[in-house]
């Protein structure tokens, strides 16, 4: 029903290489997509998505949401050790503020 | 404009006592939301309040309960604790409209023994 599927489940990079991570979900009632960061404490707010097509970007981060084929992307640019990290996209649905949450791609930057 | 704070940031407790945590929203936030993340089950949805009412709840067994107060702060109570409890509690607020984005205050490290 409110499922949200991440791929891959870890990654491991070299510095400054580009990564893209991806996130699908169910349709049913589905109002919103958002992307968290998190490190060894709390998530992080980086995007929401709502429209689809639309990218949102800051600085070398990206996303977008295709409501079509039911998936977001967050691609990261230039990837620096910093960016190592659990990212998480949680859905949310229209009526209420739950945000359902994947199981996260744990991201390894290489120096 | 302060983040979410929580307290305690860490708790360890015995099993079949009772735990309260709290939550203070970011200023203007009304809407608090409380999750549960662990190893095994990764983030779930305990509740949220808005305008000190529940308005939506995840399926937790009902040891698990929370209030909010006029000010929007929060608290959540765990009752007569199991060691499957353990797990970071994180709190979450936001303006509560429609499209409202969540933020995340640093959590609450309960351990049960």
């Amino acid at each position: 029903e409110d499922k949200v599927v991440q791929s891959p489940l870890s990654l491991v990079v070299h510095e400054g290489d580009t990564v893209t991570l991806n996130c699908s979900y169910e349709v049913t009632n589905f109002r919103s997509l958002l992307w968290y960061k998190q490190e060894k404490k709390a998530p992080t707010f980086l995007f929401m998505l709502t429209s689809s097509g639309i990218e949102k970007k800051s600085g070398r981060l990206s996303s977008i949401l295709d409501k079509k084929e039911l998936f977001s992307i967050l691609n990261i640019t230039a990837t620096q050790t910093g960016d190592s990290a659990i990212y998480l996209c949680a859905r949310r649905n229209f009526g209420n503020e739950k945000l359902t949450f994947g199981t996260g791609t744990r991201l390894t930057i290489i120096p | 404009k302060a983040g979410v704070t929580q307290t305690p940031r860490y708790l360890i407790k015995t099993r079949g006592q009772q735990v309260t945590l709290s939550c203070s929203p970011i200023s203007g936030h009304r809407s608090v939301s409380w999750y549960q993340q662990t190893p095994g089950q990764g983030l779930q949805f305990l509740f949220e309040y808005f305008s000190e009412t529940q308005r939506n709840k995840g399926n937790f067994p009902g040891r698990f309960s929370g209030r909010q107060f006029s000010n929007s702060r929060s608290e959540m109570n765990v009752s007569t604790l199991e060691l499957g409890d353990s797990a970071l509690y994180l709190c979450a607020s936001s303006l509560g409209g429609p499209a409202g984005e969540q933020y995340f205050g640093p959590g609450t490290r309960l351990t049960v023994t």
